[in-house]
């Protein structure tokens, strides 16, 4: 099956830095996610983003398709920012498949 | 407002019983998924249902069983034969086609 993986696994910044998240996906997707999970294990969709970019306030997505990889980006970090990112992709037919996730802790 | 309720968000369990955490949506989602999360890890596929009375095995199957007898309702099982059950379970519904899941709040289940 498709594989995904996110780098980097953890990742700590002052507040007020950007970041650049970034998901590599093994084969073609159909769907692409980035979600947010809180400290209190509630997952929030991002971006719904198979190709192209999206921006929403601080947060923006780019997927290129064609080299299977998405990048999230994260500017003017705040602490709320602060959980895991996960990355999820569906493979024409099959489900969504959940890459490991990176931890971000953004410090006052 | 339309979302996923899952209940209850913390359940307690003695070893060798049974537990059902249950899952509604009202957003007239066709597919409904449970995930499986422990520690520091990304989130498994146990079980998940595209269409009313049919459901399939995701990657972790084992120890746990659902039923999908109306569209709202997706109630996930942990059985005895689940050896290791303690973990974060959480629910997800999507349109057929995968245009993007939404996920309930989570159950977090401890074996005492």
């Amino acid at each position: 099956g498709i594989q995904v993986e996110q780098s980097p696994p953890d990742l700590i910044l002052q507040e007020g830095a950007n970041s650049t998240l970034r998901c590599n996906f093994s084969d073609s997707v159909n769907n692409l996610q980035w979600f947010h999970q809180n400290p209190w294990g509630q997952l929030i969709n991002l971006f719904y983003i198979p190709s192209g970019t999206k921006q929403n306030g601080r947060l923006s997505a780019t997927t290129v398709a064609t080299e299977r990889y998405s990048l999230l980006y994260i500017s003017s970090s705040q602490t709320t920012d602060s959980g895991v990112y996960f990355c999820a992709v569906d493979s024409y037919g099959q489900n969504f498949v959940f890459g490991p996730g990176t931890r971000l802790s953004v410090l006052p | 407002d339309g979302g996923i309720t899952q209940s209850p968000k913390y359940l307690f369990r003695k070893e060798g019983q049974n537990v059902t955490l249950s899952c509604e949506q009202n957003l007239n989602h066709d597919a409904m998924y449970w995930y499986r999360q422990d520690p520091g890890q990304g989130l498994r596929l146990i079980y998940y249902s595209q269409i009313v009375n049919d459901f399939q095995k995701g990657d972790i199957a084992e120890g746990y069983s659902v039923s999908r007898e109306k569209k709202e309702s997706f109630p996930l099982t942990v059985t005895s034969a689940q050896k290791n059950p303690t973990a974060f379970y959480l629910c997800a519904s999507s349109i057929t086609g995968s245009y993007g899941y939404t996920f309930g709040s989570g159950t977090r289940l401890t074996v005492v």
